[in-house]
């Protein structure tokens, strides 16, 4: 049974700080991997997709890389900015499954400090 | 903007209520699904629909009836709730194995 954890569960940051969210997945067998961010109280927001034959990928000050074999993937986020404050999930889609078969983490609270 | 719109985006209502929650995507994408977010849980999905057709209902209590009359629009039909089924529910589209797009959301708050 394929189990997705986050850590850390929250993270506090000085404004303009690089950091590194934490994604791993127990069954290496996935068809993608998924980060989402949530702003409190609202839907949730795609951020990067990565194919499993892919390594990682990037949007703007995002990067997103997977490593099937040791099962984890980091979002790593630059020059952070008090707007980067919300939740950031992770979500892995099973190897030839439907996407209804997406486990979700619990997610990573992030505030970024001014 | 998502492409996904959920209506309406807070909903208070009484445990002999009967309302309905709406979902819209204009994506064009054959896969819907509703999700249920509880306060410091992961999302736990409730129902998928296949070109119209549920392919899945993840052991959801009755008192919660999916509806899809076309592959634009979902409905989660409610009543009699419980307190215990307030939450954030998120309607979401997509293809298989291809990128999600979630909408909004409604906050139930069940009184």
């Amino acid at each position: 049974k394929q189990e997705v954890t986050q850590i850390p569960a929250a993270l506090s940051v000085p404004e303009g700080e690089n950091l590194v969210l934490n994604c791993s997945f127990t069954d290496s067998a996935i068809y993608n991997l998924q980060w989402f961010r949530q702003d409190p109280g609202k839907g949730l927001t795609s951020l990067l997709l990565i194919q499993s034959s892919q390594r990682e990928q990037t949007s703007g000050r995002l990067n997103a890389s997977l490593d099937k074999s040791s099962g984890r993937s980091t979002l790593y986020i630059a020059a952070s900015q008090p707007g980067d404050s919300a939740t950031y999930l992770c979500a892995v889609s099973g190897w030839g499954t439907s996407y209804d078969k997406v486990i979700f983490g619990p997610g990573t609270s992030l505030s970024v400090i001014p | 903007e998502t492409g996904v719109t959920q209506t309406p985006r807070h909903l208070v209502m009484g445990m002999t209520n009967k309302k309905s929650l709406k979902c819209e995507q204009h994506l064009g994408h054959n896969a819907m699904y509703w999700y249920k977010q509880s306060a410091k849980k992961p999302l736990e999905l409730m129902f998928v629909y296949n070109f119209k057709e549920q392919t899945e209902n993840n052991s959801v209590p009755s008192r919660f009836s999916p509806e899809c009359p076309n592959s634009s629009h979902l409905f989660l039909h409610l009543h009699t709730l419980q307190p215990e089924d307030s939450a954030l529910y998120l309607c979401a589209a997509g293809r298989e194995n291809t990128e999600a797009f979630f909408g909004q959301g409604t906050r139930l708050t069940v009184v």
